[in-house]
């Protein structure tokens, strides 16, 4: 069974720092991953979604790397903003259940101004 | 604009009674998923379907159920044999064309439903 998991829970960090979110799986046989964003009572939001042919992709102050034989990705923010603050929430999409995501748990980051 | 809609944002349920969840989308895909969410936890799948008059049971099933008459619409039912419904629901949609397996999910705003 296919288990994902965020690690740390939670995140502050000044403004501008860096922010570095990982993410493991127990299965490499997943077909891709995606990251999400979501704000306090709010649904998800795409922020990144990495083949698993892919090693990394790039989408402005984000750069989400794929490692499938370790059974890891990371999220990086580059030079974060207090606007950064929300969960993050990584999920692999597995070929059971009509590739339904399996999701963690999140990371919760707080970026003080 | 394209995208997915869910309504009520919030909805309150007495014991007993069973409560409807909207979902409908107009970007044209054929499946569409439901998850729960608990506070601190991951998204777990209720039910999905991948076309019209089909659906399946996800991993926590018991207590729901869902129908899709009709391509952009997949409504969820709460039933009184839903022990803990106190959750946040989110709607999903995903293409089903192409190398469909390596296609996004989008999700819906949302809905909180509480039990009093």
């Amino acid at each position: 069974k296919q288990e994902v998991t965020q690690i740390p829970a939670a995140l502050s960090v000044p403004e501008g720092e860096n922010l570095v979110l990982n993410c493991s799986f127990t299965d490499s046989a997943i077909y891709n991953l995606q990251w999400f964003r979501q704000d306090p009572g709010k649904g998800l939001t795409s922020l990144l979604l990495i083949q698993s042919s892919q090693r990394e992709q790039t989408s402005g102050r984000l750069n989400a790397s794929l490692d499938k034989s370790s059974g890891r990705s990371t999220l990086y923010i580059a030079a974060s903003q207090p606007g950064d603050s929300a969960t993050y929430l990584c999920a692999v999409s597995i070929k059971a259940a009509g590739n339904k995501l399996t999701f963690g748990g999140g990371t919760r980051v707080l970026v003080k101004p | 604009d394209g995208g997915i809609t869910q309504s009520p944002k919030y909805l309150f349920r007495k014991e007993g009674q069973n409560v409807t969840l909207s979902c409908e989308q107009n970007l044209n895909h054929d499946a569409m998923y439901w998850y729960r969410q608990d506070p601190g936890q991951g998204l777990r799948l209720i039910y999905y379907s991948q076309i019209v008059n089909d659906f399946q049971k996800g991993d926590i099933a018991e207590g729901y159920s869902v129908s899709r008459e009709k391509k952009e619409s997949f409504p969820l039912t709460v039933t009184s044999a839903q022990k803990n419904p106190t959750a946040f629901y989110l709607c999903a949609s995903r293409a089903l064309k192409g190398d469909y397996y390596y296609n996004e999910q989008f999700f819906g705003p949302g809905t909180r439903l509480t039990v009093l």
